[in-house]
């Protein structure tokens, strides 16, 4: 598709479980946003790619995060032992470049943790 | 410290009336940009309508238009003839001169009503 896309669009976990979110980004897109909005809340930054490599991480709430970008495309949000705080929705957004122009956004994962 | 400030948790709008969505925003570098999103229930994000600092003329996008007040860092977006599909959550945001991120306000949920 010519969009952003994310997987799953929905995940029920356990907590303590791990939990990965894919991210396809626009082709040609340099850059690469991963975004947590909770419930009716604004959004919030959490890591940016440009290529493969992520300048700042300062914005992933724990260690328990982490995130990897291959061949300057696909993303994956890894969560380890998830936590019910941890529910969410996860937007990915891409743009054509960095600090240039809008950023155009998937459809979110939604993740709940039970 | 917050850089975007929506202060309109929710508004409502009679159909076809004007709608002005408040924006004020936090920076001290004199190169920056500003946009505004709609977030459907179907939780996507579309991007509306960009302003950059240095442009004179107030950005423009169909029924969308953005009034920039510089020396008040506002930036409000005002939506005229507004439309039942209008109805949504709007989130203002910006992007500081070689930033790479965007950082969101707490958004603003628009209802139109017939």
């Amino acid at each position: 598709g010519a969009g952003v896309s994310q997987s799953p669009s929905n995940k029920v976990t356990e907590k303590g479980k791990d939990v990965e979110l894919r991210c396809d980004p626009i082709s040609g897109h340099t850059a690469l946003y991963w975004y947590r909005q909770s419930l009716g809340q604004g959004l919030e930054f959490l890591i940016y790619f440009q290529g493969n490599s992520a300048p700042d991480k300062s914005g992933l709430p724990s260690d328990r995060f982490s995130a990897e970008r291959t061949g300057g495309s696909v993303s994956t949000l890894t969560i380890q032992r998830t936590q019910q705080e941890d529910s969410a929705v996860y937007l990915c957004a891409s743009s054509l470049m960095a600090n240039t122009g809008e950023l155009f956004f998937g459809e979110g994962s939604r993740l709940t943790v039970l | 410290a917050q850089k975007i400030t929506q202060t309109q948790p929710g508004m409502f709008v009679q159909e076809k009336e004007a709608v002005t969505l408040d924006c004020t925003y936090d920076t001290s570098d004199q190169s920056y940009g500003l946009f505004w999103y709609k977030q459907p229930s179907s939780g996507e994000m579309i991007f509306l309508i960009y302003q950059g600092s240095y442009d004179e003329q107030n950005a423009t996008e169909g029924r969308y238009s953005l009034n920039f007040q510089k020396a008040r860092k506002s930036a409000n977006l005002v939506i005229s003839a507004s439309q039942l599909g209008d109805s949504a959550m709007y989130f203002c945001a910006m992007r500081e001169m070689n930033d790479y991120k965007l950082s969101f306000g707490a958004g603003t949920t628009v209802t139109v009503r017939a």
